[in-house]
């Protein structure tokens, strides 16, 4: 597709289970990011990818947080042993080598978590 | 302190008005600047750039002080479809590092 993807769209989990998020960004872009938005909230920063590798990882909150990037192109993240305290929706977004400069993520729609 | 604030309103506006947003931002480092655009369950939009000369985009004029270390956004003649959550965005280094997200503003624009 020509936007962000990311699936599933809607997780209900319970408290301690292990859920994985998926994101296929636009083809092409090199950056990826994903953020958490809360309600009421802006998006707040997990971990961004250049290529394969975490640039930063700084905004994971906690090690039940990681995220991977094998190929270059789609990302996992995956939370272990959940909390109420997760539910949020996760946003992905991609963009290309100039969108530090530029400042244009393209965000997918996201996944919405919500833990019981 | 947040690295990015903004009033979160909501702005309850009529049609035709001028609203104008502000942020201010914690990092004196920070070098680029942005608004973005969240419709209520949809994913944020660049809507635009914040020039340190000011900018406008039709109804829309961004500013930057940076000596006040402050960010605005005008909206003149306002319309329905502008009804939304203004985000301020700051990237305090350049080079694809993170995006810092404000709060938002939510607008509400009344017939």
């Amino acid at each position: 597709g020509a936007g962000v993807s990311q699936t599933p769209s809607n997780k209900v989990t319970e408290k301690g289970k292990y859920v994985e998020l998926r994101c296929d960004p636009i083809s092409g872009h090199t950056a990826l990011y994903w953020y958490r938005q809360s309600l009421g909230q802006g998006p707040e920063f997990l971990i961004y990818f250049q290529g394969t590798g975490a640039a930063d990882d700084s905004g994971l909150p906690n090690d039940r947080f990681f995220a991977v990037r094998p190929e270059g192109s789609v990302s996992t993240l995956k939370i272990q042993r959940t909390e109420r305290g997760d539910s949020a929706v996760y946003l992905c977004a991609s963009s290309d080598r100039g969108g530090g400069l530029t400042g244009e993520l393209f965000f997918g729609e996201g996944s919405r978590l919500t833990v019981l | 302190r947040k690295e990015v604030e903004q009033d979160p309103g909501p702005f309850n506006v009529p049609e035709g008005a001028t609203v104008a947003f502000n942020c201010t931002y914690s990092n004196s480092a920070s070098q680029s600047f942005f608004w973005y655009r969240q419709d209520c369950r949809k994913e944020p939009k660049l809507l635009m750039s914040v020039y340190s000369s000011g900018n406008e985009d039709g109804r829309f004029t961004a500013q930057l002080n940076r000596a006040s270390q402050y960010i605005s956004l005008l909206i003149r003649d306002s319309k329905l479809s502008d009804s939304a959550t203004y985000l301020c965005v700051v990237i305090v280094n350049s080079g694809n590092t993170p995006l810092v997200f404000g709060k938002g503003t939510r607008l509400s624009v009344i017939a």
